[in-house]
């Protein structure tokens, strides 16, 4: 049951263009969408959130798009840096609910 | 900042022995969860904990499995009779705000390793 998906494994990005992740998602219950960061051996980070009242949501590098219309997010981080290379996962939880579903993860990396 | 502390980083168990993960969650923190990541594949939720007793569990979760909130800091996860695909890394994470918004902050993880 993949109510949360990221289709893409990889993306291989040449460092100071834009990165874009892309999410989708099936349960129109789900109203607050995150990313997290991952690197190897330690967990998952926060990165930034959306609520569905937002279609954007802006911090620093990174930017966060929800198209509820499509069930549809997207991260998109620029100017792309080394640092960035990491797996990022997009998560979702519905209102009332105290748990994130995850997908699957893709795997950035950041080329110099 | 505060943080999410967990042990052991990584245990290796012989199949069907009990294993106990532990977790510190983050102090002011109410509800606690269990997630696992087995490799390559995504992060999958176990079992949430709030006022001392399980508030939500997956199928994954079955009667192997137990939670437990001995004292006033730790949250453990406790593996009866482990089984080769019980092999992960098994997350705690504990729910907090961030700017306003419920945010789950994951420790660094244990790896279960189950030969």
């Amino acid at each position: 049951d993949q109510q949360v998906k990221q289709n893409s494994p990889s993306l291989s990005v040449q460092e100071g263009r834009i990165s874009i992740l892309n999410c989708d998602y099936t349960n129109s219950m789900f109203d607050y969408f995150l990313w997290y960061k991952k690197y190897p051996a330690e967990g998952p980070t926060f990165l930034i959130s959306i609520s569905s009242i937002k279609d954007k949501n802006e911090d620093g590098r990174f930017t966060v798009f929800l198209n509820k219309s499509a069930k549809h997010l997207s991260l998109h981080i620029v100017p792309s840096q080394p640092g960035d290379s990491a797996v990022y996962f997009c998560a979702a939880s519905a209102f009332g609910a105290q748990k994130l579903v995850f997908g699957q993860g893709t795997r950035l990396t950041i080329n110099p | 900042e505060p943080e999410v502390t967990q042990t052991p980083s990584h245990q290796v168990t012989q199949m069907g022995q009990e294993v106990i993960l532990r977790c510190v969650p983050i102090s002011n923190h109410l509800y606690f969860y269990w997630y696992r990541q087995i490799l390559g594949q995504k992060v999958e939720f176990l079992v949430s904990f709030y006022n001392n007793e399980i508030s939500e569990k997956s199928e994954i979760f079955d009667d192997q499995f137990s939670v437990e909130r001995p004292d006033g800091s730790n949250f453990t996860l406790k593996i009866r009779s482990t089984k080769l695909e019980d092999s992960a890394m098994y997350f705690c994470a504990s729910l907090g705000q961030s700017s306003g918004a419920n945010v789950l902050t994951f420790g660094a993880g244990s790896r279960l390793t189950v030969l």
